[in-house]
């Protein structure tokens, strides 16, 4: 089935430690993006992919590092400078990158401080 | 700059009831993109639908259906009939232009709860 795939669905992180959360799609898909999501809030755009080996901040990228080396797979990296990282992480994929197009999205990965 | 804001934090009715939940919008841009997505407590969203700004005709799906008022910049979605299943956070979204490029901003949701 194609889809969009996250992993982990729970993380937890200690102070000072780097984590990486997976996002692999197999729908063939050149855009690529991650949101984080706080209680009661909407999304915010992290980063965005719109092609392998390029990708842009969005609006909340500080403590954040991504990387694009192959279609399916765009992982988010939160650094230790991101010094509040709790929160709903969702990764999603849309055809083209112009905005035009619907974006679908995976299960998500709840990341939690200890 | 754009903004997309859902007044209604938190809506409960009955089952069977129909209720509608708002989506007020705003944006520069005159070739803009309305969607609306469920997120269940599951966490995964859901995508349910997608407007383009020419296109103002109302469209139903079943017991939903969206009506869409350039005039009053609103994207409203009733469901009609509601089920325990309907429970959920429904999110409304506007992609349009900010600067170079096209951006997808999202309301902060609408929290539904169906009761039995």
């Amino acid at each position: 089935d194609g889809g969009i795939t996250q992993s982990p669905k729970y993380l937890f992180r200690k102070e000072g430690q780097n984590v990486t959360l997976s996002c692999e799609q197999n729908l063939n898909h050149d855009a690529m993006y991650w949101y984080r999501q706080d209680p009661g809030q909407g999304l915010r755009l992290i980063y965005y992919s719109q092609i392998v080996n390029d990708f842009q901040k969005g609006d909340i990228a500080e403590g954040y590092s991504v990387s694009r080396e192959k279609k399916e797979s765009f992982p988010l990296t939160v650094t230790s400078a991101q010094k509040n990282p709790t929160a709903f992480y969702l990764c999603a994929s849309s055809d083209t990158g112009t905005g035009k197009e619907t974006q679908y999205f995976g299960p998500g990965t709840r990341l939690l401080v200890l | 700059a754009q903004k997309v804001t859902q007044a209604q934090t938190e809506i409960s009715v009955v089952e069977k009831e129909d209720v509608t939940l708002d989506c007020v919008y705003e944006t520069r841009d005159t070739t803009y993109y309305l969607f609306w997505y469920k997120q269940p407590p599951s966490g995964e969203l859901v995508f349910l639908i997608r407007r383009n700004s020419f296109d103002e005709q109302n469209e139903i799906s079943g017991r939903y259906s969206w009506n869409f008022q350039k005039s009053t910049s609103s994207f409203n979605f009733t469901i009609t009939a509601s089920q325990v299943v309907d429970s959920a956070v429904y999110f409304c979204a506007l992609s349009a232009r900010a600067g170079s490029a096209r951006q997808l901003t999202f309301g902060s949701g609408t929290q539904l709860t169906v009761l039995p």
